[in-house]
């Protein structure tokens, strides 16, 4: 078992490109969850999904989209980056308890 | 609303003694979950321990314990026999909501960065 995995892992983008962030689960898991995290800070929630075809709007949800076409990922993404987008990415998934997290991906917005 | 707060940013504690972190959260809800997650310095989130609301019980996973104090609304988190590799940024975080109608959302504290000296 993989868990979760992120890709890329890395990225540097220039204000306005657009991007899209993978996230996969191998366990079967109904649930998949993208947080942010900055510096200093805990991480919030940016977009979930309680199912396959299913997204809804986190914390912090303005400037990403999110889709959930298979039940084992979950992609996020970026239409037209901005510096404020600058974090690290992480993805989680559960059942419906506990949230096993994803090594997340860190991003630079020039 | 919901909020889960961590007053300590960083702490030390002596290799082999027991440390404790603190976490208050705030909830209107009778159910929730209460998480503790590690994050070493290479960056990946680890869960420690879970405490739901209902538990009688204190939760305990080997060297950590979940000191859960309901009425304060505090589930602090206890290291016993620290060691070097406990050095690491902890979260504490708090799922409102159990059973099948939860979306299994966290709420995050901003976390508390533990040093273990040798």
């Amino acid at each position: 078992n993989a868990g979760v995995t992120q890709t890329p892992k890395f990225r540097v983008l220039k204000t306005g490109q657009s991007m899209t962030l993978l996230c996969a689960q191998d366990m079967n898991h109904e649930y998949m969850y993208w947080y942010r995290q900055d510096p200093g800070m805990g991480l919030r929630l940016i977009h979930y999904s309680v199912g396959e075809g299913t997204t809804a709007k986190g914390e912090v949800p303005d400037g990403y989209n999110v889709s959930r076409l298979k039940k084992q990922n979950f992609l996020l993404g970026l239409e037209s980056a901005a510096p404020s987008q600058t974090s690290v990415y992480f993805c989680a998934s559960s059942l419906q308890g506990t949230q096993y997290f994803g090594p997340g991906t860190r991003l630079t917005v020039l | 609303a919901q909020k889960i707060t961590q007053t300590q940013p960083g702490m030390f504690v002596q290799e082999k003694e027991a440390v404790t972190l603190d976490c208050t959260y705030d909830t209107s809800d009778q159910s929730y979950g209460l998480f503790w997650y590690k994050q070493p310095s290479s960056g990946e989130m680890i869960f420690l321990i879970y405490q739901g609301s209902y538990d009688e019980q204190n939760a305990t996973e080997g060297r950590y314990s979940l000191n859960f104090q309901k009425a304060r609304k505090s589930a602090n988190l206890v290291i016993s026999a620290s060691q070097l590799g406990d050095s690491a940024m902890y979260f504490c975080a708090m799922r409102e909501g159990l059973g099948s109608s939860n979306t299994g959302k966290l709420i995050f504290g901003q976390g508390t960065t533990l040093q273990v000296k040798p």
